[in-house]
């Protein structure tokens, strides 16, 4: 089925840990994105891609980190967790900056401990 | 400021009534709006396009006024089914263009 697929889909981790979320599209889009989606603060972008190769800086992307070796794949990773990264993070992916729908996966729900 | 402002209710509405939610920006330069839905626990879908305009699709319209820089979406004959979250999205000037969400307003049709 085309579309975004995200794993895991939730998971618990002990604060300090590494954790990497991986993104994967089958739509050969350019631009992909990491939001994360907190309780009364909405959808926030942490990290954006345009094109494979290429990466950039969102609202909130401290602790985080992005690759874009390839246009299908869009890991994020936390290095070093902490309680205030336990959310919802969705990556999104869209034919181009300009244009097109933006799709997201179903989402990984993180928790920090 | 937060460049997309949503009331966030929720507003709670009986079926068949007709709710209207507005959604402000503060980027004069933006030149892209969309309404997206999100239902509980679930990832953000488009439900339309936000045109200068104004655009209907069925029981839905969105109107942009981009003197005042707001944009609404109007439901008419409301459904159970339209309970859920509704996202009002602009397309950012920076950021790789992103598109900028606004925290949501939360609908509930009752029967």
């Amino acid at each position: 089925i085309a579309g975004i697929t995200q794993a895991p889909t939730s998971q618990i981790l002990a604060a300090g840990r590494r954790m990497t979320l991986r993104c994967t599209q089958d739509m050969r889009h350019n631009a992909m994105y990491w939001y994360r989606q907190d309780l009364g603060l909405g959808l926030r972008l942490i990290h954006y891609s345009n094109t494979a190769g290429t990466t950039g800086k969102g609202e909130v992307p401290d602790g985080y980190s992005v690759s874009r070796a390839n246009t299908d794949d869009f890991p994020l990773t936390l290095a070093s967790a902490v309680p205030s990264q336990t959310s919802v993070y969705f990556c999104a992916s869209r034919t181009g900056t300009d244009t097109g729908e933006l799709f997201f996966g179903e989402g990984s729900r993180l928790t920090v401990l | 400021r937060k460049e997309v402002e949503q009331d966030p209710g929720p507003f709670n509405v009986p079926e068949g009534a007709t709710v209207a939610f507005n959604c402000t920006y503060s980027n004069s330069a933006s030149q892209s709006f969309f309404w997206y839905r999100q239902d509980c626990r679930k990832e953000p879908k488009l439900l339309m396009s936000v045109y200068s305009s104004g655009n209907e699709d069925g029981r839905f319209t969105a109107q942009l006024n981009r003197a005042s820089q707001y944009i609404s979406l109007l439901i008419r004959d409301s459904k159970l089914s339209d309970s859920a979250t509704y996202l009002c999205v602009v397309k950012g000037s920076n950021s790789g263009y992103a598109l900028n969400f606004g925290k949501g307003t939360s609908l509930l049709v009752t029967p």
